[in-house]
């Protein structure tokens, strides 16, 4: 059983270059979110689906774009590289989820991706 | 203002010293809290859900509590493999995060043998 699986583990990117996160989970779960964890700082929420072909903003979702084209993957897509992004960023799913949610379905982490921008 | 607040940032203890970790929120309607644990270079892992004040869920050596303004993760006898990033998060039915689940800092645990 994979989880919820990110790929690449590293990257190291230059400014001004874009890049894909990879997210994939085989739990047939409807919710997938992307969050960033930076020193100092909470898990801050990036993107959020509440399942296929449903995107929306998180609280930081400035140069970054989603889709979410099936129920199993939801890359995260940088689109000019800045060293701001420079971050571990988690690919989480969940049964259900979001606002609306009833079900209080806790979240499963894939183990990141940790992205250095110069 | 934080709307989720854990304590102690970081944590020190002897392996067998048990203590507890504090989250306190203020939200105006909490729809419940979670516990997770991250280890370094991992993802963080679920451990809790608390739904209402007076609820306590255990698991090993942990125990988790809920009030109406905090939640308490008590460690009772811990061992080195229980140091971890402990963190809380609440889920509200407005306000919050953008979809409603708000994290703290998290408190850095560590067991000395």
């Amino acid at each position: 059983n994979a989880g919820v699986t990110q790929t690449p583990k590293f990257q190291v990117l230059k400014t001004g270059q874009s890049m894909t996160l990879q997210c994939a989970q085989d739990m047939n779960h409807e919710y997938m979110s992307w969050y960033r964890q930076d020193p100092g700082m909470g898990l801050r929420l990036i993107h959020y689906s509440v399942g296929a072909g449903i995107t929306d903003q998180g609280e930081v979702p400035n140069g970054y774009n989603v889709s979410r084209s099936t129920t199993e993957d939801f890359p995260l897509r940088l689109l000019s590289a800045a060293p701001s992004q420079t971050s571990v960023y988690f690919c989480a799913s969940s049964l259900t989820g979001g606002r609306l949610d009833p079900y209080n379905s806790p979240l499963h982490f894939g183990n990141g991706t940790r992205l250095t921008v110069t | 203002e934080d709307q989720v607040t854990q304590s102690p940032e970081a944590l020190r203890l002897q392996e067998g010293e048990s203590s507890s970790l504090n989250c306190s929120y203020t939200v105006s309607g909490l729809r419940g809290l979670f516990w997770y644990r991250q280890d370094p270079g991992k993802g963080p892992e679920f451990l809790f859900t608390l739904y209402s004040a007076g609820e306590e869920k255990e698991k090993e050596r942990l125990k988790a509590t809920l009030t109406k303004k905090e939640s308490f993760l008590h460690i009772t006898a811990p061992k080195p493999e229980d140091s971890a990033t402990y963190l809380c998060a609440v889920q509200e039915y407005s306000g919050g995060g953008a979809d409603g689940l708000t994290f703290g800092k998290g408190t850095h645990l560590i067991i000395q043998p």
